[in-house]
């Protein structure tokens, strides 16, 4: 996990209440996802970025939205949080489209009450 | 839309007792096959890239194979600190980001 740092590493928040989530890189990484983990599921991409204010959708991205403003930050927002997205999110950084694999930070876990 | 299916779910072996781990997987345009290692608790870790048929990769003693519809995972003569659940993913052509398998919970028992 050297160069990403998720903070914070776990979160109990409260039904219909707006949550950040934050992952800092220090690899100088153009490209920068996140992912959810959830039991029987697996890894599933919400959104991702390719460079500085671009951004865009992944797989499961109803109810969030990203926004990266210098290369080394990447946000992620639950507007209204749902007991669904009780969730573990991991942060993923890669130099190119994942040629040489993604360096996955070590995840926050978040609980939707 | 990309699939991956992995299996078994969990394996339960000895030490020293070989076996594999496998990769199904649909895409369209295959720019990539991935293995990761997660341990409890942590992100996963980068093991293998794969990009053609007939492709290996070998770390210590993993060594990932690849076809047209299928990779393996080999695991020789494992110890009890390769316990971990392994993760398999795609990039396909019209992707962006990787499609990952719901992965095999692996235990290996001294």
């Amino acid at each position: 996990d050297a160069g990403i740092t998720q903070s914070p590493r776990h979160k109990v928040t409260e039904t219909g209440t707006p949550v950040t989530l934050r992952c800092h890189q220090t690899e100088n990484h153009r490209y920068m996802y996140w992912y959810r983990q959830d039991p029987g599921h697996g890894l599933r991409l919400i959104h991702y970025s390719y460079g500085v204010k671009d951004t865009d959708k992944g797989e499961v991205s109803d109810g969030y939205s990203v926004s990266r403003s210098k290369t080394e930050d990447f946000l992620l927002t639950l507007e209204s949080a749902t007991s669904s997205q009780t969730s573990v999110y991991f942060c993923a950084t890669g130099a190119t489209e994942a040629n040489y694999g993604y360096t996955f930070g070590s995840g926050t876990r978040l609980t939707v009450v | 839309e990309d699939q991956v299916t992995q299996s078994p779910e969990a394996l339960r072996l000895q030490e020293g007792e070989s076996s594999s781990l496998n990769c199904s997987y649909t895409v369209s345009g295959l720019r990539g096959l991935f293995w990761y290692r997660q341990d409890p608790g942590k992100g996963p870790e980068f093991l293998f890239t794969l990009y053609s048929a007939g492709e290996e990769k070998e770390k210590e003693r993993l060594k990932a194979t690849l076809t047209k519809k299928e990779s393996f995972l080999h695991i020789t003569a494992p110890k009890p600190e390769d316990s971990a659940t392994y993760l398999c993913a795609v990039q396909g052509g019209g992707a962006d980001g990787l499609t990952f398998g719901k992965g095999t919970h692996l235990i290996i028992q001294p």
